[in-house]
């Protein structure tokens, strides 16, 4: 399975600025994904990242309050814009080694908002 | 839509088996069963395909009926570090995962 290398791992922020978060695969891959998990919840899909063209985005999440980048097959970014209480969530990016079906997660980023 | 899983919640003592259920009303291509625990991302158990296998996993294992859209995970003889938070999620072939609500398994001496 692929190693995934997320960064930071925790950060606290002021409301109003903004945070990115980085995520590097030790293989190329052709789909990133970028998740949040509230406090006790279940993982929640925010945008598919595929190197080459735009974000996909879920319903709910739109491009101005999460911007993402990918520049190429092994990394990518998640940027939580103009941050509020309520982003204050772990978000995880996660990649499939492809043809495999094995999804791997990085290791989370815990973000406070204050 | 999100896979429905059953229980929300389990205790078991050390020896004891358990069973988990993810149920989908959308067609089911894959079913993908991960752990995680506190803190920490969530790690990658097993898959299963269609055509109604059952996979194993030490003392985990798990079957997929395809025709009631359901997975089910097996644990037995469970062991303190089977503690944590299971997931199983869903997709459709080479898209992303859809996760269930989770089952928090408490497992203790």
């Amino acid at each position: 399975s692929a190693v995934i290398s997320q960064k930071p791992s925790r950060d606290i922020c002021q409301r109003g600025t903004s945070l990115t978060i980085q995520c590097q695969v030790d293989s190329q891959v052709t789909m990133m994904f970028w998740y949040r998990q509230q406090p006790g919840q279940s993982l929640t899909l925010i945008a598919t990242a595929n190197q080459g063209s735009e974000a996909t985005y879920e319903s709910g999440f739109v491009i101005d309050k999460f911007p993402i980048s990918r520049p190429n097959l092994t990394f990518s970014t998640l940027t939580v814009s103009n941050l509020s209480p309520e982003d204050s969530s772990i978000y995880l990016c996660s990649v499939e080694v492809t043809g495999t079906w094995n999804y791997t997660f990085g290791s989370g980023t815990r973000l406070t908002v204050v | 839509q999100q896979p429905v899983q059953s229980p929300q919640a389990v205790i078991l003592r050390e020896g004891e088996d358990a069973v988990i259920n993810c149920s989908s009303s959308k067609a089911l291509y894959s079913v993908h069963w991960y752990r995680q625990k506190h803190g920490e991302a969530p790690v990658f158990l097993m898959i299963l395909l269609k055509g109604g296998e059952q996979k194993g996993h030490e003392k985990i294992s798990a079957s997929f009926n395809e025709k009631k859209q359901q997975s089910s995970l097996y644990l037995t003889a469970s062991q303190l570090s089977y503690s944590g938070t299971y997931f199983c999620g869903r997709n459709s072939g080479n898209t992303p995962l859809v996760f269930g609500k989770g089952t928090r398994l408490s497992v203790i001496a």
